[in-house]
């Protein structure tokens, strides 16, 4: 398997416009999870989804971030409208619960809003 | 949520030992990781220990779990500039699959 992937890897955009991050888990793999990485705040838990299902999505920080898992294969996060302050690394991350669990991380989508 | 605190920086001079520190809240952890993630990468896993476990040996790592007072350590024998990096510590739970990172620690090794 090639891992979990991420799409874009860069991402630069104005103010108020509206991005969308992409991520394919690892095939097989039944919960996924999305992070924002920060110098200021460190790796933060966003929502993370359990087959399919978003289970908690209390670190969303506010309503313009939304994210969707349509099937088992493919998530997205959406942030509309974004601002500078949203500038950051999105890492996804996926994981076969039941087993030993361990996360597996894509390399990352950094975002810079202008 | 769960707290996972870790020190943010620790630098080495290369060839001394590395302990890198992680407190947890949780005491219904299953399993305890590590993970690394270098310079514009993504987090790798570098090792883990099951919450029924005091030690872990694995080459030049050792996870240390202290249960009692919910602390983990990762010593990093005969350190390498390579080793230059960001070290999580990370935490499941039987609650859910849910995973708590530390902030993580920058492990600086000097020359």
């Amino acid at each position: 398997d090639a891992g979990v992937i991420q799409s874009p890897r860069h991402e630069v955009t104005e103010m108020g416009q509206e991005v969308t991050l992409r991520c394919k888990p690892i095939s097989g793999h039944n919960s996924l999870f999305w992070y924002r990485q920060t110098m200021m705040r460190g790796l933060e838990l966003l929502i993370y989804f359990n087959n399919n299902v978003p289970i908690d999505d209390s670190g969303m920080p506010e309503d313009r971030f939304s994210a969707k898992m349509p099937n088992a294969s493919f998530s997205t996060l959406k942030i509309q409208p974004s601002e500078p302050r949203d500038s950051a690394v999105y890492f996804c991350a996926s994981s076969l619960q039941g087993q030993r669990g361990e996360a597996f991380f894509g390399q990352g989508t950094r975002l810079t809003v202008v | 949520g769960e707290d996972v605190e870790q020190s943010l920086f620790l630098s080495v001079r290369e060839g001394d030992s590395s302990v890198i520190n992680c407190t947890y809240t949780d005491s219904s952890s299953t399993y305890l990781y590590w993970y690394k993630q270098e310079p514009g990468a993504g987090l790798q896993l570098l090792t883990y220990i099951f919450s029924n476990m005091d030690m872990k040996q694995d080459q030049r790592l050792t996870v240390l779990l202290n249960k009692k007072d919910k602390h983990l350590s990762l010593r990093i024998a005969d350190t390498q500039t390579g080793d230059s990096a960001i070290y999580f510590c990370a935490e499941s739970t039987n609650t859910g699959n849910q995973f708590y990172f530390g902030t993580g620690t920058s492990l600086t090794v000097i020359p």
